[in-house]
């Protein structure tokens, strides 16, 4: 079935540090979604891209939806502790009825 | 205050057992989903539902099953089927169901269960 690869699975930096998340797929996506899931919690919508080659920006977070809509980035410009967590990927599937997600990367920020 | 709701937050059940995890939620959405957290493995789709009454399978519906009799609730058990049934569940809705396009879905607190 349909499916993307987040890499790295986990991620480790120092405080201030750039860290970057990759979402690829073998097949077109019709959208994208980035979800963010605090340890013990729950994952948070982030932002949805739908337009080819498009960016949107949020803070110190940048996300980019690829020219041929087969992969995606997340982008956090001098991390902080704040931005520990797992971020998921996730795009809808052909019918537009369910989300599948990848499975993660996890980042950890030291100070 | 507009939500989901899952509870308990933290279950035990022992081997053989069917348990059912409630989900509720007072955000007049249509669409209501249920994930399933394995460490490493993000978070695989179990059942989902579109509309009351009404309700399809994940990737993983071996061993669960879940009813929409009302909009605001959808219960997943989990039953003796289940091989490995310990593990984090999500529950999640959004706006719309069916042709909804793209729309974000909102997660509840989870429910970790532990069978013994």
């Amino acid at each position: 079935g349909q499916q993307v690869m987040q890499i790295p699975q986990y991620q480790h930096v120092q405080e201030g540090e750039d860290f970057t998340t990759y979402c690829n797929s073998s097949t077109t996506l019709s959208n994208i979604q980035w979800y963010k899931q605090r340890p013990g919690g729950h994952p948070v919508f982030l932002i949805q891209l739908v337009k080819s080659g498009e960016v949107k920006k949020q803070k110190r977070l940048t996300f980019q939806f690829g020219e041929a809509k087969k992969n995606s980035s997340l982008h956090i410009t001098a991390t902080q502790t704040t931005d520990v967590g797992t971020y998921f990927c996730a795009f809808s599937n052909q019918a537009g009825t369910a989300l599948i997600f990848g499975k993660g990367t996890t980042l950890s920020v030291s100070s | 205050d507009g939500g989901i709701t899952q509870s308990p937050k933290y279950l035990f059940r022992k081997e053989g057992q069917n348990v059912t995890l409630s989900c509720e939620q007072n955000l007049n959405h249509d669409a209501m989903y249920w994930y399933r957290q394995d460490p490493g493995q993000g978070l695989r789709l179990i059942y989902y539902s579109q509309i009351v009454n009404d309700f399809q399978k994940g990737d993983i519906a071996e061993g669960y099953s879940v009813s929409r009799e009302k909009k605001e609730s959808f219960p997943l058990t989990v039953t003796s089927a289940q091989k490995n049934p310990t593990a984090f569940y999500l529950c999640a809705s959004s706006i719309r169901g069916i042709a909804g396009g793209y729309n974000e879905q909102f997660f509840g607190p989870g429910t970790r269960l532990t069978v013994l």
